[in-house]
């Protein structure tokens, strides 16, 4: 496996539901980053990992619960969601390094409906 | 980061450059210009950024206004798998927590 993989790709959950997102990065980056992207509405940042610690928590409901138990894994763990958290959730990774262009790659999503 | 201004929409014939361009008249000296882009159904792909000189590499050219103000992505010889979503961002480069505040976009349709 290369660059960054997400699963499941596709999730159906109910609202009384708990199910968790994984995300792996292959490319021995330092930071991980949660986005939530809703139809036709811009890429929301959620959560960022640098070095294993989480940075940023971007005013999410905690029915959303990030883990990332080491550099290269990073989970999104859901209980009790609305229809309106139906979404694609993405997963991206990046090299911190100061200094330097720290271009995040991104994962191919995981496509979240809550019925 | 500073606020970016983008067409919601383009198209551009295959075979012929996409220019497309990207208003950011508040940006700060430290502030660098990143764009991405998404095709539909997939994650974002980074493709170049840049803080005063022109950018080039193998996928796209970033030219930046000698300002600063305003950046022109070019897509030197469009294909039909460059339509996309395209995102310009400024950013700190050294801003803690790196992160990236997508806009809009410019949706590019490229037509045989």
């Amino acid at each position: 496996e290369t660059g960054v993989t997400q699963t499941p790709r596709h999730l159906v959950m109910g609202m009384t539901n708990k199910k968790s997102l994984k995300c792996e990065q292959h490319l021995g980056h330092n930071a991980m980053y949660w986005y939530k992207q809703s139809a036709k509405k811009p890429l929301e940042l959620m959560f960022v990992y640098s070095l294993e610690e989480r940075v940023e928590n971007n005013s999410v409901p905690s029915r959303f619960s990030p883990e990332c138990p080491n550099s290269s894994h990073l989970f999104l763990h859901l209980h009790t969601l609305q229809p309106e958290d139906s979404a694609l959730y993405l997963c991206a990774s990046s090299q911190d390094r100061q200094g330097f262009g720290y271009e995040q790659y991104f994962g191919p999503g995981t496509r979240l409906t809550v019925t | 980061d500073a606020k970016t201004t983008q067409p919601p929409s383009m198209d551009c014939a295959e075979g012929r450059a996409a220019n497309l361009p990207c208003n950011h008249s508040t940006i700060s000296g430290n502030e660098y210009v990143y764009w991405y882009r998404q095709i539909h159904s997939q994650g974002p792909q980074y493709i170049i950024h840049g803080l005063k000189n022109n950018e080039t590499n193998e996928m796209a050219s970033l030219i930046i206004t000698e300002d600063r103000k305003s950046s022109t992505l070019i897509l030197p010889h469009a294909t039909l798998r460059d339509t996309a979503v395209y995102y310009c961002i400024v950013r700190v480069l050294n801003n803690a927590g790196n992160m990236l505040t997508f806009g809009g976009g410019t949706r590019l349709m490229v037509k045989p």
